[in-house]
């Protein structure tokens, strides 16, 4: 099983800050890995597939990098509506597997 | 594309349920399905998937044995049989649509609650 972890757990910033969430793979995984945004009591939103293809409708200031082991997402001026927690997917192999989530808080 | 998940409630341990989604807005049989769940203070959790075409399932070892997903293409509604539940079952069960067991989960419904207590 392919683990993911993310980094940092919590992180608590202003509005127009930029900011960075990574995800780690426990072994190479191309470019088969995902980022979603939920929201308290929502389904979870498809925000990046494929590492770095923003999915349709997503907001521009949300981008994402990265291959192999080592993945980005960055958010370019947060805004007080992106306070949510943020997960990343792999889809390299079965079982799928998600990161423990980051959860970003809007001050 | 709507995803509307139903039939979770309050079961006891030991005991069985079967899960309900139903899906509109694309072509239901030509897509796969998945089920994930979020555990009460925990992060996501995949369960199962299902092909379009419902010859292919897939499960994680947590379910294995225990749970079964099905289909029926012509009331476009996936299901999650679920039996032989433990208290670590007690999750929000998410189901989504996917181009196939290995691709993002583009669109996923709202949950419903499954609580696994005495």
């Amino acid at each position: 099983e392919i683990v993911l972890t993310q980094s940092p757990d919590f992180q608590s910033v202003t509005p127009k800050e930029k900011v960075t969430i990574t995800c780690r793979a426990s072994q190479s995984i191309g470019s088969s890995l995902h980022w979603y945004q939920q929201k308290p009591d929502q389904s979870p939103k498809l925000l990046i597939k494929y590492a770095s293809q923003s999915f349709s409708g997503v907001p521009s200031r949300f981008s994402g990098s990265g291959s192999g082991t080592d993945f980005t997402l960055t958010i370019n001026s947060l805004e007080a509506e992106d306070a949510a927690t943020y997960y990343c997917h792999q889809s390299s192999s079965l079982p799928i597997t998600f990161g423990q989530g980051t959860r970003l808080e809007i001050k | 594309v709507q995803i509307l998940e139903s039939g979770g409630t309050l079961v006891q341990p030991g005991g069985s349920l079967r899960l309900s989604c139903a899906a509109s807005g694309f072509t239901f049989s030509s897509y796969a399905m998945t089920w994930v769940r979020l555990p009460p203070g925990k992060g996501l959790e995949w369960v199962s998937v299902i092909s379009g075409s419902g010859g292919s399932t897939y499960y994680a070892d947590s379910v294995k044995g225990r749970f079964t997903i099905s289909r029926d293409n012509s009331k476009n509604t996936v299901y999650l049989q679920m039996s032989s539940l433990r208290a670590e079952d007690t999750a929000l069960y998410h189901c989504a649509k996917i181009n196939g067991p290995l691709s993002p989960l583009e669109y996923w419904g709202q949950g419903t609650l499954v609580t696994v207590s005495s």
